[in-house]
């Protein structure tokens, strides 16, 4: 199994710009969820879902949008891109069930101009 | 909404010293997690602790679970240069954790 998978590794956007973050999970997990992480900060999350249709907002959505048409793909969606959306995004998964481990990507990270 | 701190924000400790990070949650968690993220890498779980009072160990690694099931702790044994990275404890909301702040520990060789 791969797990979590993103791409890209890293991009640079200028202001304005939109771009979308890929990310695909091959555990059949039904949950996954969008982080960023600022320099030496903790994650912060953006969006998640609860499975396939299903997605709810977290702490900081704005700025960003996500859809879930499969069990495997997350996809992020950055529209009109700011300085201060330049961070690094993880894409994490979890099966569900009584052991909640989250699966992490290796990360996009992430620089607007 | 759920807040969950963590201090110290940093540690730098001789290699062989011992190293405690502290969890506080504001709000009564239902279980709590422990990630690990490598410099430039991907936070990695370590383990989660579900019941008041739980004491769990890995190795040099020892997690505990408070009484009223808000605060936490990591506490490792004659640390190694392998240790270093930053901790993150993580609170169970539903289907979301809430990542603590993170201690970063680093070690003197």
């Amino acid at each position: 199994n791969a797990g979590v998978t993103q791409t890209p590794k890293f991009r640079i956007l200028k202001i304005g710009q939109s771009m979308t973050l890929q990310c695909a999970q091959d555990m059949n997990h039904n949950y996954m969820y969008w982080y960023r992480q600022d320099p030496g900060m903790g994650l912060k999350l953006i969006y998640y879902s609860v499975g396939a249709g299903i997605t709810d907002k977290g702490e900081v959505p704005n700025g960003y949008n996500v859809s879930r048409s499969t069990t495997e793909d997350f996809p992020l969606r950055l529209e009109l891109a700011a300085p201060s959306q330049t961070s690094v995004y993880f894409c994490a998964s979890r099966r569900g069930g009584p052991l909640n481990e989250q699966f992490f990507g290796p990360g996009t990270r992430l620089t607007v101009l | 909404g759920q807040q969950v701190m963590q201090i110290p924000q940093y540690q730098h400790v001789q290699e062989g010293e011992d190293f405690t990070t502290y969890c506080n949650s504001s709000t009564t968690l239902s279980n709590i997690q422990w990630y690990k993220q490598r410099p430039g890498g991907h936070p990695v779980f370590l383990i989660q602790l579900v019941k008041s009072g739980e004491v769990k160990k890995q190795k040099r690694l020892t997690f505990q679970f408070g009484e009223a099931k808000k605060n936490s702790s990591l506490h490792i044994t004659a640390t190694q240069t392998t240790d270093v990275g930053t901790y993150f404890c993580a609170g169970r909301g539903n289907e979301k954790l809430t990542f603590g702040t993170g201690t970063r520990l680093t070690i003197i060789p």
